[in-house]
Parts: structure tokens; C-alpha cells; sequence
């Protein structure tokens, strides 16, 4: 069974511009969450999407935003960048039925702001 | 909000001995989950453990194992017979139980060195 897939692994933008993140969850999977790894912040929640609805969403600015298709993947997106969102961008998905809590992380893509 | 503090940002332990990482968490919730994730080099976070609040026996998943302590609200983990692959960056991790669970708040993370 194929794992999450986070494309692209590595991504380099310039300040101000936008960015697309995708992440395509395990099959069957239908819960999406993304988080945000800084060496300074450590992991930080951005939002969970489930069924192609936003169901938990964490402290960032209007900038981040996202959206999960009706196949379960998803992307983010963040606009008019800035420097400090530098970071690796984590994408996790997992069933979310009953105790089937497990989450399941892709490998991230890793954004470089200059 | 939940909070969980591990105070331990680097461990070293050699091949084949026993180690145990810290992780202290605050909550005002009753009904909730922890885990231990393991991140190593390659960045690919993985699931080591997991433990239900309202059970009180510790999990133990071949090698790792937990001590949880509800009270206290402390969980931390032991690596028995340590490993070269065991090396990586563990995160200890909280969840809320429920209908609209799905954020898991992290620790800051303790950076395991297995010295052969």
C-alpha cells in the first residue's frame, strides 16, 4: 500500500510570491492534517481536513489555507510569503474511525523562502 | 490548550543498553491519547507507540515501552536494547479524544544518539 505523498520534496520561492503544497493520503484514508516543523517552533498544528471539511484549524494567519478534494488529497496553500515560513511543511493522514487514531506522516516538503 | 514539554533536547546511550526520554504534558481534558513518534535522519515521521488515557496498564510495543503516569501527567519512553537504527529525533505527542479530534499538539522533541 502506497504511504503519504507530499509533493514537491523541495521548493525555493521568493518573498511575497504564493505557494501550493500537495499531499495524497493513504488509500482510505480520509482525514488530512498539516503541520508546520521549525527548528525554533518545533511542530506546529496548521489545520485538519476531513470528508473535503475543515474540522480543526490552529493558530496561524489567514495566509495559510487549504482544502481537500472529494479523492482525499490535499493541498495548502500559503500567500504572499514571508521569511519565516521557512520550514518543513508535514502532511499526515489517518481513517479517523473509532479508535483508529494512528497518523501517518509523508516525508515533507521542504520550503526555503528568500 | 494542551501543552507537552520534553525537557531533554539531546540523549546518547550506547548499543544495547536502556534509555528512557522524558515527557510531561498539561491538560484539562480527561479523555485523550499519547504517543511517541520517532523522526529520524531521513525526516519521516513514525509512530513508536501509542497510549489510550483511560487505560491504566502501559503499552509496550516489542523494544519500546511506556510509563504513564495520569496524575502526574507524565509518559515517557524506554528503549530496551537500543539500536544504531533507534538513532533519530522522538516527539512526544498529545490528542484529544473525540468527534472533532484530529490536532495533535508535539513536544519541542529530544534527539536520540545510539553509540555503537
Amino acid at each position: 500500500k502506497a504511504g503519504v505523498t507530499q509533493t514537491p520534496r523541495y521548493l525555493i520561492k521568493t518573498r511575497g510570491q504564493q505557494v501550493t503544497l500537495s499531499c495524497s493520503p493513504i488509500s482510505g484514508h480520509r482525514s488530512v492534517s498539516w503541520y508546520q516543523q521549525t527548528p525554533g517552533q518545533g511542530l506546529q498544528f496548521l489545520f485538519e481536513y476531513f470528508s473535503e471539511t475543515q474540522r480543526n484549524k490552529g493558530n496561524f494567519p489567514g495566509r495559510f489555507s487549504g482544502r481537500q478534494f472529494s479523492n482525499s488529497r490535499s493541498e495548502m496553500n500559503v500567500s504572499t510569503l514571508e521569511l519565516g515560513d521557512s520550514a518543513l511543511y508535514l502532511c499526515a493522514s489517518s481513517l479517523r474511525t473509532g479508535e483508529n487514531t494512528e497518523a501517518f506522516f509523508g516525508q515533507g516538503t521542504r520550503l526555503t523562502v528568500v | 490548550a494542551q501543552t507537552v514539554t520534553q525537557s531533554q533536547p539531546e540523549m546518547s546511550v550506547q548499543e544495547a543498553e536502556t534509555v528512557t526520554l522524558s515527557c510531561t504534558y498539561d491538560t484539562s481534558e480527561s479523555n485523550y491519547y499519547l504517543f511517541w513518534y520517532k523522526q529520524p535522519p531521513s525526516r519521516q515521521m513514525i509512530l513508536v507507540i501509542r497510549q489510550e488515557a483511560y487505560k491504566q496498564q502501559n503499552a509496550t510495543e516489542n523494544r519500546f515501552s511506556v510509563n504513564f503516569q495520569k496524575a502526574a501527567k507524565s509518559f515517557s519512553l524506554k528503549i530496551s536494547d537500543s539500536q544504531l537504527g533507534d538513532t533519530a529525533m522522538y516527539f512526544c505527542a498529545f490528542m484529544k479524544r473525540g468527534p472533532n479530534a484530529g490536532k495533535s499538539t508535539f513536544g519541542d522533541g529530544t534527539t536520540l544518539t545510539v553509540k555503537p
